[in-house]
């Protein structure tokens, strides 16, 4: 059975750094792996997306990368800004279009 | 999101009472995914859909209906409404290679 870990579970840095996310998943056989956002009391948003044969997609300051062998994805965030600070998930899906998700990582930007 | 709209966005019911929610997409994706999220269980799938008529369990399914008449239209039915019903229900839909994308969210009150 599936399933995903995001390390850690809370992360707090000053802004301006650049930080990284973890995820780790136990069976290699996935479709894709998803990075989303959440904010406090808001729906989720959808960061990046990493097909099964990529090792890693890049939007602005995010850059996702994606490690099959090992059952791992990173997330690595530059130059932090505290409109950065949310709850960020990892979801992998597998070969029957399930999505089997993170605990996520609560990153909170200081000012 | 873009393509896919949740209603109503909040509701508070009674117990007992059915309840029913509506997730309506315009960009015709077979798949679609009722979730609900609750503090320390993340996202847990309730029902999926894979074609008009085409409905399927998720982990927590009791209390729960779906239909879908048409491919735009993903209905969510609580029969008879019950305080651990209370969460915020998410509607998603499997846009291939671009990955999920979530609704806005509807917040549940069962008083």
């Amino acid at each position: 059975k599936q399933e995903v870990t995001q390390i850690p579970a809370a992360l707090s840095v000053p802004e301006g750094e650049n930080l990284v996310l973890n995820c780790s998943f136990t069976d290699s056989a996935i479709y894709n792996l998803q990075w989303f956002r959440q904010d406090p009391g808001k729906g989720l948003t959808s960061l990046l997306l990493i097909q099964s044969s990529q090792r890693e997609q890049t939007s602005g300051r995010l850059n996702a990368s994606l490690d099959k062998s090992s059952g791992r994805s990173t997330l690595y965030i530059a130059a932090s800004q505290p409109g950065d600070s949310a709850t960020y998930l990892c979801a992998v899906q597998d070969s029957n279009y399930q999505l089997i998700w993170g605990a996520g990582t609560k990153l909170i930007i200081k000012p | 999101d873009a393509g896919i709209t949740q209603s109503p966005r909040h509701k508070v019911t009674e117990t007992g009472t059915p309840v029913t929610l509506r997730c309506h997409q315009t960009e015709n994706h077979r798949y679609m995914y009722w979730y609900r999220q609750d503090p320390g269980h993340g996202l847990r799938l309730i029902h999926y859909s894979y074609g008009v008529k085409d409905t399927d369990k998720g982990e927590v399914s009791d209390g729960y209906s779906v239909s879908r008449s048409k491919t735009e239209d993903f209905l969510l039915t609580l029969e008879s409404a019950t305080s651990s019903q209370t969460s915020v229900y998410f509607c998603a839909i499997n846009r291939g290679n671009y990955g999920y994308t979530f609704g806005s969210g509807t917040r549940l009150t069962v008083v």
